[in-house]
């Protein structure tokens, strides 16, 4: 079975300063992965995603992660927030037959003026 | 319409009610999923439908009973729900295979 991590449940950033979230994953075969983003009362919003190919993905909204084997990890960033950034942002992860998604449990990320 | 809307928005319901939810995608696809999404809580997968049928029930109690008559169209009936089903439900679209899902505004269930 796979499982995903996102460390912190609260982040919080001062705007302009650098957006780090984290996400790490337990599969035992390459998995696809994805960060969605959900505004209040609003549903989840694809951010970007890895299938294969090039490690580092870009986004929406001047998102970016990185893919990296070794470390199992896929972490969430932006080197500038901005206060429409402020939601809350999921890591999920999809075996290779897209039956099974699984989803962490969600950072809520704050932008401080 | 576009993308995948859910009705109804919000939803007040006694533990004696009988009432279903509502999810339509307008994208083509082929996979529709319900999922759970509770306070504090990782998003619970709960049912999974490829071409209408359904592939996936992680073991949903049986107060909850999805239906989907068309690879467009899905519902959730819930009958007898308790206090603790108060949540807000997802519905999400996909083309089959490991692809991105779409997700609806989804329904804010409160049992009271």
């Amino acid at each position: 079975a796979q499982s995903v991590t996102q460390l912190g449940s609260h982040v919080s950033v001062s705007e302009g300063a650098l957006v780090l979230l984290r996400c790490n994953y337990s599969s035992s075969v390459p998995p696809y992965l994805f960060w969605y983003v959900q505004y209040p009362n609003q549903g989840l919003q694809l951010l970007l995603k890895y299938t294969t190919g090039a490690t580092l993905v870009k986004g929406i909204n001047g998102f970016e992660a990185e893919f990296k084997k070794s470390e199992t990890s896929f972490h969430l960033t932006k080197p500038s927030a901005h206060m429409s950034d402020a939601a809350e942002y999921f890591c999920a992860v999809s075996d290779q037959s897209g039956n099974q998604f699984y989803f962490g449990t969600g950072t809520s990320l704050t932008v401080i003026p | 319409e576009t993308g995948v809307t859910q009705t109804p928005r919000h939803l007040v319901m006694g533990m004696t009610n009988k009432k279903s939810l509502k999810c339509e995608q307008h994208l083509g696809h082929n996979a529709m999923y319900w999922y759970k999404q509770s306070a504090k809580k990782p998003l619970e997968l709960m049912f999974v439908y490829n071409f209408k049928e359904q592939t996936e029930n992680n073991s949903v109690p049986s107060r909850f009973s999805p239906e989907c008559p068309n690879s467009s169209h899905l519902f959730l009936h819930l009958h007898t729900l308790q206090p603790e089903d108060s949540a807000l439900y997802l519905c999400a679209s996909s083309q089959l295979g490991p692809f991105e899902q779409y997700f609806g505004p989804g329904t804010r269930l409160t049992v009271t």
